[in-house]
């Protein structure tokens, strides 16, 4: 059982629509982070979220944690093919250590 | 700076023979972890090292797997004997400040038939 729920698991759009990944946990964590990862690469982190609430942009990439620290959201705007990838959320505990989400499988279609 | 380097990139063993796994952290980060990766299972942490020390190694699956770091710029992944259901790309990461910000190596993807 993954400790962080990650929705959907595959998404597949057209180049320039939105879309959203949803990361949701029962638990409460120190801080939320944002990972995508290519085929035959090693995961690369996008971002941190550590304040509930809080609310951190990256070019087209909107990311989100939630009030209570225990979810959070990756918004694209205006895909492109060159963010074709699987997108991981992890939770960190306060023990150093990370529990992944099963991650989300982007597509955008040129 | 290089990055995480692991090698080899891919191994391809038959059941039984012992696997090692290496790893070269980036110079100056004092925690390393060493994940593995299944289609069924995701991302799961197996052991990790702070200061060259294990700190948790509760998800190391069973008694044939070994993980050492002997100095801050070297561990390695050891598996004795190995077993077809231990086909995996297996990653290693490090970071500077524990659990946020790891950087993660390229991978090993590791083949047992």
């Amino acid at each position: 059982t993954q400790l962080l729920e990650q929705s959907p698991q595959f998404l597949s759009i057209q180049e320039g629509e939105n879309l959203t990944v949803y990361c949701n946990s029962s638990s409460v964590f120190s801080s939320l982070q944002w990972y995508r990862q290519e085929p035959g690469e090693g995961p690369v982190l996008l971002v941190t979220v550590v304040t509930g609430g809080e609310v951190k942009k990256l070019k087209r990439l909107t990311f989100q944690f939630g009030d209570a620290r225990k979810d959070s959201s990756l918004h694209i705007t205006a895909a492109q093919p060159g963010d074709t990838g699987l997108y991981l959320c992890a939770g960190a505990g306060y023990d150093y250590k990370l529990s992944f989400g099963a991650g989300t499988t982007v597509t955008v279609r040129a | 700076d290089a990055g995480v380097i692991q090698s080899p990139r891919h191994e391809v063993t038959e059941m039984g023979q012992e696997v090692t796994l290496r790893c070269k952290p980036i110079s100056g980060h004092d925690y390393l972890f060493w994940y593995r990766q299944t289609m069924m299972r995701g991302l799961e942490l197996l052991i990790y090292f702070n200061n060259n020390v294990p700190i948790d190694d509760s998800g190391m699956p069973e008694d044939r797997f070994s993980a050492k770091m002997p100095n801050a710029s070297f561990s390695t992944l050891k598996i004795q004997p190995s077993e077809p259901r231990d086909s995996a790309v297996y990653f290693c990461a490090s970071s500077s400040v524990g659990a946020s910000e790891q950087y993660f190596g390229p991978g090993t993807r590791l083949t047992v038939t």
